[in-house]
């Protein structure tokens, strides 16, 4: 099975601050990565799907990159509202997926 | 406004097993592959299983593999978890979504969430 990790697992950074997570594939998943958000008592939210596309609804604050094995999440300009776990899911067999061990954003 | 409402959750004794639902409304339910989707208190995301749009392809997590079976029914647009031989590390809260494919076994992103069932394991 693909096995995800991610890092770091937990990260504080200031109102307006770029933030970067990010994660690796066990194997090549070409684009086949997403990446959600999960708020504090609240069910997860889709935010970048196909590694790098932004769902709709979701500010342009947020960037996802990456290809291969190697993704990354920016969040650009940290608002108080993106306290969150950020997850990314691999899904490049479709019979199985796999989400990374989760990365607990907080504010300074 | 589309909806996913889990139910069926509870306290239940290690070997026993449970049923949990997941009923949608708002959308053409029929036409997207689904998921269960678990997380145990205080832990990280973990799939559990999803079924195609038919319901004739059927995929599981290792962990639950011949103890879970996901079905459907359409007519009803509810999706189902029967959890058999259930086990304390099966306790979770479980979460149905729905895969963004449509009229196809997955495309593999999950775009809308329920708010999920809590499943507690103990004697």
């Amino acid at each position: 099975d693909i096995q995800m990790t991610q890092s770091p697992s937990s990260l504080s950074a200031s109102v307006g601050d770029k933030v970067t997570i990010t994660c690796q594939a066990s194997e090549d998943i070409t684009f086949f990565l997403n990446w959600y958000q999960q708020k504090a008592g609240e069910a997860p939210k889709l935010l970048i799907y196909d590694a790098s596309s932004l769902q709709t609804g979701v500010p342009s604050r947020f960037r996802g990159s990456g290809s291969g094995t190697d993704f990354t999440l920016t969040i650009s300009n940290l608002q108080p509202e993106d306290i969150a776990t950020y997850y990314c899911q691999q899904y490049h067999d479709l019979t199985t997926y796999t989400f990374g061990q989760g990365t607990k954003l907080g504010i300074k | 406004q589309a909806l996913l409402v889990e139910s069926g959750g509870g306290v239940v004794q290690p070997g026993r097993s449970l049923r949990l639902s997941c009923t949608a409304s708002g959308f053409a339910f029929g036409r997207n592959p689904m998921h269960w989707v678990r997380q145990a208190p205080g832990k990280g995301l973990d799939w559990v299983a999803i079924i195609s749009y038919d319901g004739t392809r059927k995929y599981y997590a290792n962990s639950v593999r011949g103890r879970f079976t996901i079905s459907r029914d359409n007519s009803k647009n509810t999706v189902f978890l029967q959890m058999n031989k259930l086990r304390s590390e099966d306790a979770a809260l479980y979460y149905c979504a729905r895969d963004e494919g449509r009229g196809v076994a997955a495309a593999g992103t999950l775009d809308l969430w329920g708010q999920g069932t809590l499943v507690s394991v103990s004697s």
